[in-house]
């Protein structure tokens, strides 16, 4: 089965850049969707289709996707960002959904 | 406004069964893809199950093939998830997520909304 790999944790100053990795066999040619889910909140979709963002996702929003590795990049880090941080593809070979272990982003 | 709204959990024994059900609204729910989800305790997001709009096409995660059953009621806007041979390992916050393929749609697939999730916990 297809296996995503994600780091358990990235630390950020306010108003940094976060980088949050997705590391996967060729993720580079699949689609990938990220979501963030804060202390006691279901997710929600932040990033689909690599780079895309949902109504009312801010532009400091944004992902891209090549080779090995898929990543998720926050501007201008806030407070309100701290979450765990998901990303996901289908693996069309066995019509699964697969979900990286997760990254808490952590904001000092 | 998509609502989705879980309930059925609760403390069940190994070996017992339970029955989550999911009811949907603010959307056309026959013509989308649905999916359970599931987060044990301090753990990272699982895919459990999905069934396609037409309950045509029916998928499980290995960790509960032939144990939990998926279906929808697309009469009453339902989605369920009937869990037999209940594990301590299957203890977990079980999210009803929509996905936005279905339809007949050809798109590559992914959870558009969430519910909050209905907690069961699995212990003697």
């Amino acid at each position: 089965s297809y296996v995503l790999t994600q780091p358990p944790s990235v630390s950020v100053a306010p108003g940094k850049t976060a980088r949050i990795t997705c590391g996967g066999n060729n993720i580079g040619t699949k689609s990938v969707h990220w979501y963030l889910q804060k202390t006691g909140q279901a997710p929600v979709l932040v990033i689909y289709y690599d780079d895309d963002r949902p109504s009312g996702i801010p532009e400091r929003f944004s992902g891209s996707n090549s080779g090995n590795t898929a990543t998720l990049t926050i501007s201008r880090v806030e407070a309100g960002d701290e979450a765990d941080y998901y990303c996901q593809v289908w693996d069309s070979s066995s019509d699964h959904r697969v979900f990286g272990g997760g990254t808490k982003l952590t904001v000092l | 406004e998509v609502q989705l709204v879980e309930s059925g959990g609760g403390l069940v024994q190994p070996g017992r069964s339970l029955r989550l059900s999911c009811a949907a609204s603010g959307f056309n729910f026959y013509d989308y893809d649905m999916h359970w989800v599931r987060q044990a305790p301090g753990k990272g997001l699982e895919w459990v199950s999905s069934i396609s709009w037409n309950s045509g096409n029916i998928g499980y995660a290995d960790s509960v093939k032939g144990r939990f059953t998926i279906s929808r009621d697309n009469a009453k806007n339902s989605l369920f998830l009937q869990m037999n041979s209940l594990r301590v390992e299957d203890t977990a916050l079980y999210y009803c997520a929509k996905d936005i393929s279905g339809g007949g749609r050809v798109v590559v697939p992914y959870f558009d909304n969430w519910g909050q999730g209905t907690l069961v916990t699995v212990s003697s």
